[in-house]
């Protein structure tokens, strides 16, 4: 089955504790983008990458890394949690028509 | 950063009504996407637009990418209670960057 998986779905934390948020898509995708949903506020683009080893900021990269060493992959990194990111987070892939994206289910980060 | 404004807010329409939703920008865009979420879930893609002035119908759903490149509408025909969720616009710039609407809640009654 064609999907974008996203670990952990669930995730409580504490302010300044590192956490990395996985993003997996076994579509053979180039194009890997993490957003972040809030109420009111729809979806925001943090990163996205166009092909491995490429990665490009998008809306709100502050407090975010990413990196794309593998296709399949592309983790989500906070060095440093703080309250306001916690929210909604959704990966997504694509491929030739790469704004086309395919979303996974979603991760809820509570930064406490 | 660019900002897609999405109206309107929330809908409550009656089941076999007509709905129309629209999303507006300062900016150009490549792109324009209509997709819709349900809850508990990512969202789907409905229809994607790519040339100025193009009109897409999926079933029940058509969207147009504005003359302007920087509006789209969406409308969905006759809706049913599956309709439920929530509509995001969302557009490509010319630097591959996505912005996405803050969304139309819609509810659909019996």
């Amino acid at each position: 089955e064609a999907q974008v998986t996203q670990n952990p779905r669930y995730l409580i934390t504490v302010t300044g504790k590192k956490l990395t948020v996985t993003c997996s898509q076994n579509m053979n995708h180039e194009y890997m983008s993490w957003y972040r949903q809030d109420p009111g506020l729809g979806l925001r683009q943090i990163y996205y990458s166009m092909n491995v080893e490429v990665t490009d900021k998008g809306d709100v990269p502050e407090g975010y890394k990413v990196s794309r060493k593998e296709k399949r992959n592309f983790p989500l990194i906070l060095e440093s949690p703080s309250p306001n990111q916690t929210s909604l987070y959704f990966c997504a892939s694509g491929g030739v028509s790469y704004n086309e994206q395919f979303f996974g289910p979603g991760t809820r980060l509570t930064v406490l | 950063g660019q900002q897609l404004n999405q109206s309107p807010q929330s809908m409550f329409i009656q089941e076999g009504e007509d709905v129309s939703m629209n999303c507006t920008s300062s900016s150009i865009f490549n792109t324009w996407l209509w997709y819709k979420q349900d809850p508990g879930e990512g969202p789907v893609l409905l229809i994607a637009l790519y040339k100025a002035g193009e009109l897409t119908s999926n079933g029940r759903l058509t969207a147009q990418f504005g003359i302007t490149r920087k509006d789209s509408f969406l409308n969905i025909s006759a809706s049913i209670p599956s309709d439920v969720g929530i509509y995001f616009c969302a557009g490509q710039l010319r630097n591959n960057d996505m912005r996405f609407g803050a969304g139309t809640r819609l509810t659909v009654k019996p």
